[in-house]
């Protein structure tokens, strides 16, 4: 089946710090990479995507690449902000048969930085 | 473009009730799938709704339900509501269901005493 293992955290770290959120997934099919941001109180918001192997996603200075030999996608940022904080999550979706119309999340990474 | 609406944001129900939430999508999307959100159990896929059928369902007992309307607007609706049921209940469009990703509203947060 369909899974998504993210650390779960919580990440905390210092302003302009190096960020690594690992994630690693497992698709029956070819699946679609996704990383989710949740700010308190709000919704999910779509940060970045990657749609098949080798390709990179990045929005906003964070970074992730689609890694199908070691099934993995990665979130990176080389230097973070205190606006970061926030919860993170990987997801993926699977165009295969039943799986259509659903994201498969992580646990979710709680991000917090400090100035 | 208008972003995902839900309402109401919050609602707080008595244990037994039923409770209905609305879900708008983005203008032209008709695409839209539910998920429960619980610090015990992370983000579950509820149902996912296309042109007014229910399209994929999650491991939900037939307590909740879902149904879209012709303007591709969704509501869910709870059943004999149980203390578990507390939960953020997000909603998600998508153009259509070849577009992979998933645009969410900002959730409605059910409380249930």
């Amino acid at each position: 089946g369909n899974s998504v293992t993210q650390m779960e955290g919580p990440v905390t770290l210092s302003e302009e710090a190096f960020l690594t959120i690992n994630c690693t997934y497992t698709a029956t099919g070819y699946p679609s990479l996704f990383w989710y941001v949740q700010y308190p109180g709000e919704g999910l918001q779509l940060l970045l995507k990657a749609t098949k192997a080798d390709d990179k996603g990045s929005n906003k200075g964070f970074e992730a690449t689609y890694r199908k030999e070691t099934t993995s996608f990665h979130l990176e940022k080389g230097s973070v902000q205190v606006s970061d904080s926030a919860v993170y999550f990987c997801a993926l979706s699977d165009i295969g048969g039943s799986t259509l119309g659903r994201l498969y999340f992580g646990r979710g990474t709680q991000l917090t930085v400090w100035p | 473009k208008a972003g995902v609406t839900q309402t109401p944001r919050y609602l707080i129900k008595t244990r037994g009730q039923q409770v209905t939430l609305s879900c708008s999508p983005i203008s032209g999307h008709r695409s839209v799938s539910w998920y429960q959100q619980t610090p015990g159990q992370g983000l579950q896929f509820l149902f996912e709704y296309f042109s007014e059928t229910q399209r994929n369902k999650g491991n939900f007992p037939g307590r909740f339900s879902g149904r879209q309307f012709s303007n591709s607007r969704s509501e869910m609706n709870v059943s004999t509501l149980e203390l578990g049921d507390s939960a953020l209940y997000l909603c998600a469009s998508s153009p259509d269901r070849i577009t992979y990703e998933q645009y969410f509203g900002p959730g409605t947060r059910l409380t249930v005493t």
